[in-house]
């Protein structure tokens, strides 16, 4: 079965804080994709990355990191100095290698004040 | 113009009506997607679609249709609205690197 958990619902920090946003997945798959998307107010869904099961190579863009480590099924996100455009919900997806299905986490609410 | 466009983006509907919303893409992908988003559950699969003639349902399909009506656009109708059947709807296509791209979304209300 494939399953996405995001243990962290809300959290909040003050704007320069580093946060990290947790994601454990399951999945019986050998070759898989990995995602974050962020949902900002405004309701629409931003593409942020996308990583294969293969490439456990984390990634750095500006202030955003991700950490992939397949031993422990997880794909964390860390967000470096936080701004208050950061607050937004922010989901992880699982899907395998022939794309059919889309598994979403639950979404981790982020609140960065000023 | 955005790549996945939904009409409407919000409706307010009574229950018992029937009601589409309607998506489409400029992006060129087979691959089409229904979600629906509730507090706290992330998005769930109500049906997607390959091709114009490949549907097939998702997790929660029950009290929903598609329809696909070109390689552009998927419909997605509920019958006889329900007050649970409101929620945030999205649209996605699944490009070749797998990645999913969403439309704006559609806030459904049934009253």
């Amino acid at each position: 079965a494939q399953k996405v958990t995001q243990a962290q619902t809300e959290i909040s920090v003050v704007e320069k804080e580093d946060v990290t946003l947790d994601c454990v997945y399951e999945t019986r798959d050998t070759t898989y994709y990995l995602f974050w998307y962020k949902q900002p107010p405004s309701g629409e869904l931003v593409f942020l990355i996308r990583r294969n099961s293969f490439d456990e190579q984390n990634e750095i863009s500006g202030r955003y990191s991700w950490n992939f480590q397949k031993s422990t099924s997880s794909f964390n996100f860390t967000i470096t100095a936080s701004q208050v455009v950061d607050s937004a919900v922010y989901f992880c997806a699982l899907t395998s290698n022939n794309f059919n299905k889309f598994y979403f986490g639950s979404g981790t609410k982020l609140n960065v004040k000023p | 113009d955005a790549d996945v466009t939904q009409t409407p983006r919000n409706r307010i509907t009574k229950t018992g009506k029937r009601i589409m919303l309607e998506c489409s893409q400029t992006k060129g992908h087979d691959r089409m997607y229904w979600y629906r988003q509730d507090p706290g559950l992330g998005l769930r699969l109500i049906y997607y679609s390959f091709d114009v003639k490949d549907i097939n349902k998702g997790e929660i399909s029950d009290g929903y249709s598609v329809s696909r009506q070109a390689q552009a656009k998927f419909s997605l109708s509920l019958e006889s609205a329900i007050p649970n059947q409101t929620a945030l709807y999205f649209c996605a296509t699944r490009g070749q690197g797998g990645e999913a791209f969403f439309g704006q979304g559609t806030r459904l209300t049934v009253v």
